[in-house]
């Protein structure tokens, strides 16, 4: 079946530690997108990648980096460098381009900083 | 950036009773689309339901409806029928056609269903 696979589920990270959360799809979508979900705050965009190998900063970009070397996987790294981490992350995918074209959505991964 | 606000926090509703959920949003441009999302207690979203915003007629999948006012800038979403299935969180998201490159999404409103 096709859709969005990311894992960890739950993370748990030191401070002043990098994880990187993965993000793969199989649905042939070009472009994917990492949102954080805090409570009250509805979504917001970290990242997105409409194609391979160029990805723009979302509304807060600060403290995370991507990469896009395939269509098929779009990883999150949050460094050491983003002060407050602990949060519930969601990676989509969907068709490029304009057009009432929808979100597909990962599981999520829940990240707590200890 | 385009705004979406969902100015209820929280509703409820009596099971097999209708409630409705509200959005509006802020935006220039003539052009775009609009959905609903759920997210139930697993977290995992999933969409409700879209409207073209050059569509006049009201978008509808089964208990779900929309009330599209595309000059008030608002887009309320309607359950018939909720059911105990229906609690969740409900996200209002905006997608221009002009860029189409970005969601924007509202804070969302928590739904309870009474049974």
């Amino acid at each position: 079946d096709g859709g969005i696979t990311q894992s960890p589920k739950y993370l748990f990270r030191k401070e002043g530690q990098n994880v990187t959360l993965s993000c793969e799809q199989n649905l042939n979508h070009d472009a994917m997108y990492w949102y954080r979900q805090d409570p009250g705050q509805g979504l917001r965009l970290i990242y997105y990648s409409q194609i391979v190998n160029d990805f723009q900063k979302g509304d807060i970009a600060e403290g995370y980096s991507v990469s896009r070397e395939k269509k098929e996987s779009f990883p999150l790294t949050v460094t050491s460098a983003q002060k407050n981490p602990t949060a519930f992350y969601l990676c989509a995918s969907g068709t490029r381009g304009k057009g009432a074209n929808v979100l597909t959505f990962g599981a999520g991964s829940r990240l707590t900083v200890l | 950036a385009q705004t979406v606000t969902q100015s209820q926090p929280e509703m409820s509703v009596q099971e097999a009773e209708t409630v409705t959920l509200s959005c509006t949003y802020d935006t220039s441009e003539s052009d775009y689309y609009l959905f609903w999302y759920k997210q139930p207690p697993s977290r995992q979203m999933i969409l409700v339901i879209r409207q073209e915003a050059y569509k006049q007629q009201n978008a509808t999948e089964n208990r779900f409806s929309v009330n599209f006012q595309k000059a008030a800038k608002s887009f309320s979403l309607k359950i018939s029928d909720s059911q105990l299935g229906d609690a969740a969180m409900y996200f209002c998201a905006y997608r221009s056609a002009v860029t189409g490159n970005q969601f924007y999404f509202g804070t969302g409103t928590s739904l309870t269903v009474i049974p």
